[in-house]
């Protein structure tokens, strides 16, 4: 599986757009990038997934950039409950049975009040 | 409504003792995942079921680890003869279907072997 690379933590004051940025430069052309982030003693959570347009959702923005080397997690307005560890993840659905999730480990986001 | 349920949340096993964990995903789903994530560590894929069929295995450290769903939805992960190293959390997931973008987790069952 393709990897990613993301910085270990990042900070963030509350209330304030957080970019949570990952690089993956050997993407294929059917990896799908997806956004998990895991809140302490939680299981992972599902954030966001993208191809090649940037995407939103109720949670958050997905920005791809055109050659599909890197990608960035944008939180509009971080809040206090969006302190928890981010996950980039490249993932063949199409080539791989059931598409298991291979996690690295993750950009760790502190957010300040 | 109901989401994946594991139990135990907490197991202590003293070395050479064998363990059971318990996964109940969502309802009708299809696919099954067990994770291992390591303290401070990012999750580790260790099996995957479709249905009754484990389709991937690949990631189970031992044949000391040994998955089953023996009807497609309860599933049990059993480590057998526990080592320190086994220290860990262990995830489960569930998709609806094959493929599925979206991955459902469970909130882990802690693994402490002394």
């Amino acid at each position: 599986d393709a990897k990613t690379t993301q910085p270990n933590s990042m900070e963030s004051n509350e209330e304030e757009p957080v970019h949570l940025p990952c690089n993956h430069s050997t993407i294929s052309g059917t990896d799908y990038i997806h956004w998990y982030r895991q809140l302490p003693s939680q299981g992972p959570e599902y954030v966001i997934h993208g191809l090649t347009s940037n995407v939103n959702n109720r949670m958050a923005s997905l920005a791809i950039a055109e050659d599909r080397k890197s990608s960035t997690l944008i939180l509009h307005r971080a809040t206090l409950r969006d302190a928890a560890v981010y996950y980039c993840i490249l993932r063949d659905v199409e080539g791989d049975q059931g598409g298991k999730l291979i996690f690295g480990q993750g950009t760790e986001l502190s957010v300040k009040p | 409504g109901a989401g994946v349920s594991q139990s135990p949340r907490y197991k202590v096993a003293k070395r050479g003792q064998d363990v059971a964990l318990r996964c109940d995903p969502i309802s009708g789903h299809v696919s099954l995942f067990w994770y291992q994530q390591a303290l401070g560590q990012g999750p580790e894929f260790l099996t995957y079921f479709q249905n009754e069929a484990q389709l991937d295995k690949s990631g189970l450290p031992s044949d000391r680890f040994f998955a089953e769903r023996p009807e497609g939805s309860v599933s049990t992960l059993k480590i057998q003869r526990t080592q320190q190293e086994d220290s860990a959390v262990y995830l489960c997931a569930s998709s609806p279907s094959v493929g599925s973008y979206e991955q459902y987790f469970g909130p882990g069952t802690r693994l402490t072997v002394t």
